[in-house]
């Protein structure tokens, strides 16, 4: 069966410090890959998703990046963190026609 | 632009009420809409999808594009359907994967015994 895992479950981290979030997909092949943000009092966002590896599509601008260096991990990046990319952050995979979109555990980021 | 408004952050109810999550949407194309919902410490999951007008949970969902609504009922509420509720509109169109959406902002559901 398919599973995705997403780490870590939280992280504190300062301001101007690098940001790397992994998330991989497990019992499946050529997923399509999402990276989604929840802000405080906010919906979920789409920020990123990718179709294929090394295809990276961008739905806001912002401060951070996404790579998919295998067909199942999909990696979310930040140079250097600003308070407002605090928040909760969640992988989701997708594929098939008429597919459902799984989501991860979450990982809960706060900028201080 | 799409967007998904959920004018409830919180609803309160007492086991065995109905209950209504309401849900509007603004969308330019045919929407295909969604209800996921997150149980404490579970993940974020589908609970049900217009296309496939089943009842889920004792869940329901009608799309009435004349109201651009999707609001989700079920006539008598459990304890167990305290959750956080988020209706969600797909950007893709039918034949793809639903896997990019717009969320609104949540309901947080609290059933009372």
């Amino acid at each position: 069966s398919q599973t995705i895992h997403q780490w870590p479950a939280t992280l504190v981290q300062p301001v101007g410090s690098p940001l790397s979030l992994e998330c991989t997909v497990e019992g499946t092949s050529n997923p399509n890959l999402y990276w989604y943000r929840q802000a405080a009092g906010r919906g979920l966002q789409l920020l990123f998703y990718s179709v294929g590896i090394g295809q990276i599509s961008s739905e806001v601008p912002q401060n951070l990046s996404a790579s998919r260096p295998q067909d199942r991990q999909f990696i979310l990046s930040s140079k250097k963190l600003l308070l407002s990319d605090s928040g909760f952050y969640l992988c989701a995979w997708s594929v098939g026609q008429g597919s459902e979109a799984f989501f991860g555990q979450g990982t809960r980021l706060t900028v201080v | 632009a799409q967007r998904v408004t959920q004018p409830e952050k919180l609803l309160s109810v007492f086991k065995g009420a109905p209950v209504e999550l309401k849900c509007n949407y603004s969308y330019s194309g045919s929407p295909e809409l969604f209800w996921y919902v997150q149980y404490s410490r579970q993940r974020l999951q589908l609970l049900l999808r217009h296309i496939s007008r089943e009842s889920i949970k004792g869940f329901t969902a009608d799309l009435n594009k004349g109201e651009t609504s999707f609001h989700l009922k079920k006539p008598f509420a459990q304890e167990e359907d305290s959750a956080m509720y988020y209706c969600a509109l797909s950007l893709e169109a039918g034949g793809t994967s639903y896997g990019k959406l717009t969320f609104g902002q949540g309901t947080i559901l609290t059933v009372h015994p």
